[in-house]
């Protein structure tokens, strides 16, 4: 089946410096959607990019992402990381079925 | 445009106590997701629905949950006999297309 492996656990970065979290996925769908969703202490998950274009950059609030098919890859960056990126981030799949696989989520956590 | 409702938010129970979730989605959604998400977890999918019908619900514990979606609207899914491993929020999706937007989720503590 559909599956997503990501940067997971606690990420802990100062104010300004740059923001990656990996995320690899495996479908047997030619076709798939890649998403990164973010959700903030006690809200729900909000969708903050997405892709199904191979290799065109997608960017949204400063947060970019490129899918590279011939990798299976759907990085998350950011030039700069600030005080309000932290958060949980996770990385999601929707190949087969028209449903969501997560991976197991990154907890950013940015200091001054 | 109203997001995706749910009530309650949250829910205290007893071991063997009953709960029912209720979900409204973004209107003109054809298809709604139901999660359980324990904390410090993602999201798991338990069952999704396109208009009344159940697509999947593999990952749906039959023995003591059920979901439905009668009109191919609102949404409620059920816990029949609560436990304690079954504390988690639980949140409602919906999309058109490929994008699904989460509602609130509703708090569940199984004591």
């Amino acid at each position: 089946g559909d599956s997503v492996t990501q940067t997971e656990g606690l990420v802990t970065l100062t104010e300004g410096l740059p923001v990656m979290l990996n995320c690899t996925y495996q479908t047997i769908y030619s076709n798939p959607f890649l998403f990164w969703y973010v959700q903030h202490l006690n809200e729900s998950p909000r969708l903050l990019l997405k892709s199904f274009t191979d290799n065109k950059r997608t960017e949204h609030q400063g947060f970019h992402a490129t899918l590279h098919k011939s990798s299976s890859s759907f990085h998350l960056q950011k030039s700069s990381a600030q005080l309000s990126d932290s958060a949980l981030y996770y990385c999601a799949l929707e190949g087969t079925g028209s449903k969501l696989s997560f991976g197991k989520g990154a907890k950013l956590t940015v200091s001054p | 445009e109203a997001g995706v409702t749910q009530s309650p938010r949250y829910a205290v129970l007893q071991e063997g106590q009953a709960v029912s979730f209720w979900c409204d989605p973004i209107s003109g959604h054809d298809t709604l997701y139901w999660y359980q998400q324990p904390r410090d977890q993602g999201p798991q999918l338990l069952v999704y629905f396109r208009d009344e019908a159940v697509i999947d619900n593999s990952q749906l514990p039959s023995d003591r949950f059920s979901a439905v979606r009668p009109k191919g609207t609102n949404s409620t899914l059920k816990i029949q006999s609560a436990k304690q491993g079954d504390t988690a929020t639980y949140l409602c999706a919906s999309s058109l297309w490929y994008e699904q937007y989460f509602g609130p989720g509703t708090r569940l503590t199984v004591l």
